[in-house]
């Protein structure tokens, strides 16, 4: 069954310090992958996305991303949180051909201390 | 580019009557629209995909009586809650896909509704 997995519920992270939000994919598919975020009460911004060429995709706000396709894995990277980064981080999975359904993994919500 | 609005962006009504929730493509056209559903704290679960001009495609388990999705131009999708029970209380988003656009599978999304029925 297609599925994504954010195996982390809740991060809290000291600003300044680097940051790694991972995602795991189960896709029969090949996939096109996405990161969004979420402020509380508020919709999706996208942050990046893949889908296809070089395997390290850089997003805004000075988000990166990694698409591993040997690890089904698509793990976000900044390399210095600010306080405002945060909110909730979602990855989702989309299958081309498809009508674009996306799959959505649960969520990580992040914390930064002062 | 790409943005997306709802309208209303929160919504409190009594039990048993409608709601329309209006979804709009600001600055382009689309042809796919999709409407999800996020419960408190969790992730957001696909309810419907709404194509113009044709009927909606629902996900197993959505009642398509009780959320009715009209996708009558390229600029506007609605989803109309019928009969709203204090169940349906969630965060209803809706996002569009630009089929123009340079990564047509990019979804955008909009801002949410908030629905709290008493």
């Amino acid at each position: 069954a297609q599925s994504v997995t954010q195996p982390d519920i809740h991060i809290t992270v000291s600003e300044g310090a680097s940051l790694e939000l991972r995602c795991n994919y189960s896709y029969g598919a090949t996939p096109y992958l996405f990161w969004y975020v979420q402020s509380p009460g508020q919709g999706l911004q996208l942050l990046l996305k893949y889908f296809s060429g070089d395997t390290l995709v850089q997003g805004i706000k000075g988000f990166e991303a990694e698409f591993k396709r040997s690890q089904s894995s698509f793990n976000l990277r900044k390399p210095s949180v600010h306080w405002s980064d945060a909110a909730e981080y979602f990855c989702a999975v989309g299958a081309w051909g498809s009508q674009g359904n996306l799959i959505f993994g649960k969520g990580t919500k992040l914390s930064v201390k002062p | 580019g790409a943005v997306v609005s709802q309208h209303p962006s929160w919504v409190i009504c009594k039990s048993g009557t409608s709601v329309k929730i209006e979804c709009r493509s600001l600055d382009f056209q689309a042809t796919t629209m999709f409407w999800y559903r996020q419960f408190p704290k969790q992730s957001l679960m696909l309810m419907a995909t709404s194509n113009e001009g044709s009927k909606a495609t629902y996900e197993q388990g959505v009642e398509k009586d009780k959320f009715l999705i009209n996708h009558a131009s390229l600029t506007l999708s609605t989803l109309t809650v019928t009969s709203a029970h204090p169940e349906d209380s969630s965060f209803y988003i809706c996002s569009a896909r630009d089929p123009l656009g340079p990564r047509q599978e990019t979804q955008y999304f909009g801002p949410g509704t908030r629905l709290l029925v008493l």
